[in-house]
């Protein structure tokens, strides 16, 4: 009964560095998001993929890179870390085509840019 | 886009007290779901409660309630006999007629008095 699974919990990066952020879902689901969590800021839609094979830009995209791998797969790849980009970082995912559907969350990402 | 407000950053309540979150949104859409998450110090967000905008009942989910005022566009969160485990961070989120989006509040962190 895994739900949303993100890979890793905790990363320290350098300035410069790449890395990929891996989540899986085992629930069918149709659509995936990335959100990033900053004090006082609540969470912000980085991507999205509605279905597999698309995605989409959510508020806050930029130095960031996203791929649906498959319908269980959705990757959030930075290629080049800033400090401004430490954060905790949630994947979601939802049936999709209802609004009565909830986000199921991850249980996140801290991720730490020195 | 639509904004979500939560204008209580932190709220205390003593416990088996009853305690009021505030949530208010801004849209022009008349069909739209609103939803509570609870985030306890786990990081796991957590889906406490769900309202339909077409629905004049308020939803309720044991000693969660909401008090859905649509003219008012305000969604607050009513929490009964509050116990321990009920300290978290708490964000309201809104999705819309474009349901592959959902926006956060800013969250409301919860402490609970022994």
């Amino acid at each position: 009964n895994a739900g949303v699974t993100q890979t890793p919990k905790f990363q320290v990066l350098k300035t410069g560095q790449s890395m990929t952020l891996q989540c899986a879902q085992d629930m069918n689901h149709n659509s995936m998001y990335w959100y990033r969590q900053d004090p006082g800021m609540g969470l912000r839609l980085i991507y999205y993929s509605a279905s597999e094979g698309t995605t989409d830009k959510g508020e806050v995209p930029n130095g960031y890179n996203v791929s649906r791998l498959n319908k269980r797969e959705f990757s959030l790849r930075l290629e080049s870390a800033a400090p401004s980009q430490t954060s905790v970082y949630f994947c979601a995912s939802n049936l999709g085509g209802l609004r009565n559907q909830p986000q199921h969350f991850g249980d996140g990402t801290r991720l730490s840019i020195l | 886009a639509q904004t979500v407000t939560q204008s209580q950053p932190e709220m205390s309540v003593q416990e088996a007290e009853t305690v009021t979150l505030s949530c208010t949104y801004d849209t022009s859409e008349s069909d739209y779901y609103l939803f509570w998450y609870k985030q306890p110090p786990s990081r796991q967000m957590i889906l406490v409660i769900r309202q339909e905008a077409y629905k004049q009942q308020n939803a309720t989910e044991n000693r969660f309630s909401v008090n859905f005022q649509k003219a008012a566009k305000s969604f607050s969160l009513k929490i009964s006999d509050s116990q321990l485990g009920d300290a978290a961070m708490y964000f309201c989120a809104y999705r819309g007629d474009n349901f592959n989006k959902f926006y956060f509040g800013s969250g409301t962190k919860l402490n609970v008095k022994p």
